[in-house]
């Protein structure tokens, strides 16, 4: 059953606009990840956010997480068309379990 | 460093043939997962080893499905007979227990016609 569930669905924008996409998750969680997936190839761990932090940084990457709401948002600043991909969230439950389990994604177009 | 390693990358059949689909984790690696990507569904997990012995199963879909894990760097998920609706990405992916980041395999594409 999937546990992380983004949206939207589907974001396009123009170059160098900001992109945000949202994962809403429903059980107790040891971190969130976000992960990157170009058209055709394996996924990409981008950043990860541990149950006790509100935001982190990477590059222009900006991660915040929400416990009470049980939501999380990644944020990509200056957005390049290299940055087209599906961004998938992956929760980690608690109680140490590597089982991580993935939203379906958001598939971002950043237009030239 | 090579990453994770599928193989093959494509892979059309007819159903009710046998199919195996082959991973090498990353060196050093202690957890293997392997996950099922569609449409429908998006990434499902499977079934997942630490040090070579499979800790959940829960997913795998039902028991035309097997994996094996016979020592570290080798793994196979094995699909017999094989259906038209088992066509998915395949993904292998591995870790080094307790870091929570997984690194993930480009996949193995398989069409069941």
């Amino acid at each position: 059953s999937q546990q992380g569930e983004e949206d939207p669905q589907a974001l396009s924008i123009q170059e160098g606009e900001n992109a945000t996409m949202n994962c809403s998750y429903k059980t107790s969680i040891n971190n969130l990840q976000w992960y990157r997936q170009n058209s055709g190839r394996g996924l990409v761990h981008l950043i990860l956010i541990r149950s006790n932090e509100r935001e982190k940084h990477s590059g222009r990457l900006r991660v915040t997480l929400d416990t009470s709401k049980k939501s999380s948002s990644l944020l990509i600043t200056a957005s390049r068309a290299a940055d087209t991909a599906s961004y998938f969230c992956a929760t980690g439950p608690r109680g140490g379990s590597e089982k991580l389990v993935f939203g379906k994604g958001t598939k971002l177009t950043v237009n030239p | 460093d090579a990453g994770v390693i599928q193989s093959p990358r494509h892979e059309v059949t007819e159903m009710g043939q046998e199919v195996t689909l082959r991973c090498k984790p990353i060196s050093g690696h202690n957890s293997l997962f392997w996950y099922r990507q569609t449409m429908m569904r998006g990434l499902e997990l499977l079934i997942y080893f630490n040090n070579n012995v499979p800790i959940d199963d829960s997913g795998m879909p039902e028991d035309r499905f097997s994996a094996k894990m016979p020592n570290a760097s080798f793994s196979t998920l094995k699909i017999q007979p094989s259906e038209p609706r088992d066509s998915a990405v395949y993904f292998c992916a591995s870790s080094l227990y307790g870091e929570n980041t997984i690194y993930f395999g480009e996949g193995s594409w398989l069409t069941v016609v």
